[in-house]
């Protein structure tokens, strides 16, 4: 079935230092790819999507883009700030299905 | 918009006693969800629906019963509360639009203890 493998964490940056979180997935057909992003206390948020090869999806600095030769949606930031430091998820929905499947997480901490 | 609401947001239940989490959302979404998260971090899918009248089990269904006999509203009854069920309870509605679900949106959450 599909399925979600996103790097273990925490991952511990220093503020302005680059970040890459490695995110490959498996499924069949042309599934959607998805980052979410979760603050302490609160519910996920949709960070950005891609929803079809080579696609690049950005919002707030993060960029990913979706490499369907290398079934992998890697989410990246040049410069981080304290202000992201929060969980990571990645994601996917393929056509067809009904669910949304999630990686694990990747929690971020971003020291100042 | 209010987006997807939840109540309560906390709950501290004893051992074999029930209760509902309520889940409503006002964006016309055809899917629901519900999941649980547990330190860790990861989401575990309990229930979902792709519309009014219609739900299926998901990852860890047991101890837990939905129905959506509307389209704005999905709760999740816990049957007979047990500690293994302390959890952050997440509802998220999302479209379809026939390529499965789309963007989802979560709720603010429902920390429950079960002690």
């Amino acid at each position: 079935g599909d399925s979600v493998t996103q790097m273990e964490g925490p991952v511990t940056l220093s503020e302005e230092a680059c970040l890459t979180i490695n995110c490959t997935y498996t499924a069949t057909g042309y599934p959607s790819l998805f980052w979410y992003v979760q603050y302490p206390g609160e519910g996920l948020q949709l960070l950005l999507k891609a929803t079809k090869a080579d696609d690049k999806g950005s919002n707030k600095g993060f960029e990913a883009t979706y490499r369907k030769e290398t079934t992998s949606f890697h989410l990246e930031k040049g410069s981080v700030q304290v202000s992201d430091s929060a969980v990571y998820f990645c994601a996917l929905s393929n056509t067809g299905g009904f669910k949304t499947i999630f990686g694990a997480g990747t929690r971020l901490f971003v020291k100042a | 918009n209010a987006g997807v609401t939840q109540t309560p947001k906390f709950q501290v239940l004893k051992t074999g006693q029930s209760m509902t989490l309520q889940c409503a959302q006002d964006m016309n979404h055809e899917y629901m969800s519900w999941y649980r998260q547990d330190p860790g971090m990861g989401l575990r899918l309990i229930h979902y629906s792709v519309g009014a009248g219609i739900t299926d089990q998901g990852e860890v269904p047991n101890g837990y019963n939905v129905s959506r006999s509307t389209t704005e509203d999905f709760p999740l009854r816990l049957l007979s509360a047990a500690p293994s069920q302390t959890s952050v309870y997440f509802c998220a509605s999302s479209y379809g639009q026939g390529r499965g679900p789309d963007t989802q949106y979560f709720g603010p959450g429902t920390r429950l203890t079960v002690l």
